[in-house]
């Protein structure tokens, strides 16, 4: 059972363009929704996250959207640069159970 | 403070042999985790340490695999008997208590020839 499916799972954007990539999740005890970015060979980085209490959060050109009753959330990436290029996970966690439960992950091309 | 950091960052070994890693979690972080991630996967969670307590093993951590962290500062996990199967990127990630955010390591990668 997946329990945080994330789409597309591969993204091609034009330099500025707005990259966004969508998760949707089961379990209604998440309740922390944070997003890395992992470039080749490197392990993730944390980008912005994410609390259900909120709607939307905004970090430069990254901001969250999210959707409790919809049970989604999604990442904008503004003005979009090729070095945006990466794979980026969403993740879920519930309370005091502190293990992560990711999505497979979207490729993102920016293309110059 | 440089971060997590994880020895080796490469590991190739035949099938059959035991392998070890090593997590130095940033200073004063006192929960480490272990995960596992194969190509085109995101990481799935193998084990949790609060301090140098193990609380929650994943039933991913077969008897073959065993993780310590004796002193609740640096980590180790090992894989006896390795498997093709074996074969992925192995992450550590540490946290402070009462904080949500995980920050991880840049992986071992193994393989399993």
């Amino acid at each position: 059972q997946q329990q945080v499916k994330q789409s597309p799972q591969s993204l091609i954007v034009q330099k500025g363009g707005i990259s966004i990539i969508n998760c949707a999740y089961e379990n209604t005890a998440f309740d922390y929704f944070p997003w890395y970015q992992q470039f080749p060979g490197k392990g993730p980085a944390l980008l912005i996250a994410i609390r259900p209490d909120v709607s939307e959060k905004k970090e430069g050109r990254f901001t969250i959207s999210f959707n409790k009753s919809a049970k989604q959330f999604s990442l904008h990436i503004m003005d979009s640069q090729p070095g945006d290029s990466a794979t980026y996970f969403c993740a879920a966690r519930k309370g005091s159970n502190y293990k992560l439960t990711f999505g497979k992950g979207t490729l993102l091309t920016v293309n110059p | 403070d440089t971060g997590v950091s994880q020895d080796p960052r490469h590991k190739i070994t035949k099938r059959g042999q035991n392998v070890t890693f090593r997590c130095d979690p940033i200073s004063e972080h006192n929960r480490l985790y272990w995960y596992r991630q194969t190509l085109g996967q995101g990481p799935e969670f193998l084990t949790y340490f609060q301090n140098e307590a193990q609380l929650e093993k994943s039933r991913l951590l077969s008897d073959r695999f065993s993780a310590e962290r004796p002193k609740g500062s640096f980590s180790t996990l090992e894989i006896q008997r390795t498997e093709q199967g074996d074969s992925a990127m192995y992450l550590c990630a540490s946290s402070p208590d009462n904080y949500y955010e995980q920050y991880f390591g840049p992986g071992t990668r193994l393989t399993v020839t």
